[in-house]
């Protein structure tokens, strides 16, 4: 089925670990973009990629990095993971920015313990 | 204050009755979207409007730019539209969307 792909799912890392959240698309989207989720607060914007080539911060970048690998993919690093970066995160795609809906993973929901 | 705010928080209604959701913001937007979250599971765009009504099934949702305003309505609700419901609008300054908290909905048999 055509939407956003993300991996994993459920994710438990200790403190000072590492990973890479991947994210994909099938649709041919341009624009990109990872949010985190956290109770009691809206989604709030990581990083995005305005199209391939780019990566730009959103609200709050600090402790993550992204690569825009391909126009398909666009990846969420952690280099070093704190409790604070426990949350549920979200990828998101949309044809261009402007009018146009967006279609969301089903998110990762990562523990730092 | 946050750019968007949703009314009410939470929501319990009995199956059958019609429910509003509100949603209004204080910023200049180029569109605004409605969207669904299923406990545990992933977020669903329901609608993106501009302006006026739309309509999909039981759900329509409605905006007034002038007064910066949206609603969303459930006729004939059912314990599947059980779930949190997001607004979030799409800046005419930016490329982001900023979002509500969230209404969480539950819909009782």
């Amino acid at each position: 089925n055509a939407g956003v792909t993300q991996t994993p799912k459920f994710q438990v890392l200790k403190t000072g670990q590492s990973m890479t959240l991947q994210c994909a698309q099938d649709m041919n989207h341009n624009s990109m973009y990872w949010y985190r989720q956290d109770p009691g607060m809206g989604l709030r914007l990581i990083y995005y990629s305005a199209s391939e080539g780019t990566t730009d911060k959103g609200e709050v970048p600090n402790g993550y990095n992204v690569s825009r690998l391909n126009k398909r993919e666009f990846s969420l690093r952690l280099e070093s993971a704190a409790p604070s970066q426990t949350s549920v995160y979200f990828c998101a795609s949309t044809y261009q920015q402007g009018n146009y809906g967006y279609t969301f993973g089903s998110g990762t929901r990562l523990t730092v313990v | 204050k946050n750019e968007v705010e949703q009314s009410p928080q939470n929501l319990t209604a009995q199956e059958g009755e019609f429910i509003t959701i509100n949603c209004s913001y204080s910023v200049g937007i180029s569109a605004l979207h409605w969207l669904q979250q299923h406990p545990g599971g992933g977020i669903v765009s329901l609608f993106m409007l501009s302006s006026g009504k739309k309509k999909h099934g039981r759900l329509i949702a409605t905006i007034n730019i002038q007064e910066k305003h949206s609603s969303l309505h459930i006729t004939a609700s059912h314990p599947r539209d059980s779930a949190v419901y997001i607004c979030a609008v799409q800046e005419t300054s930016g490329s982001r969307l900023t979002f509500g908290e969230g209404t969480q909905l539950t819909v009782n048999p």
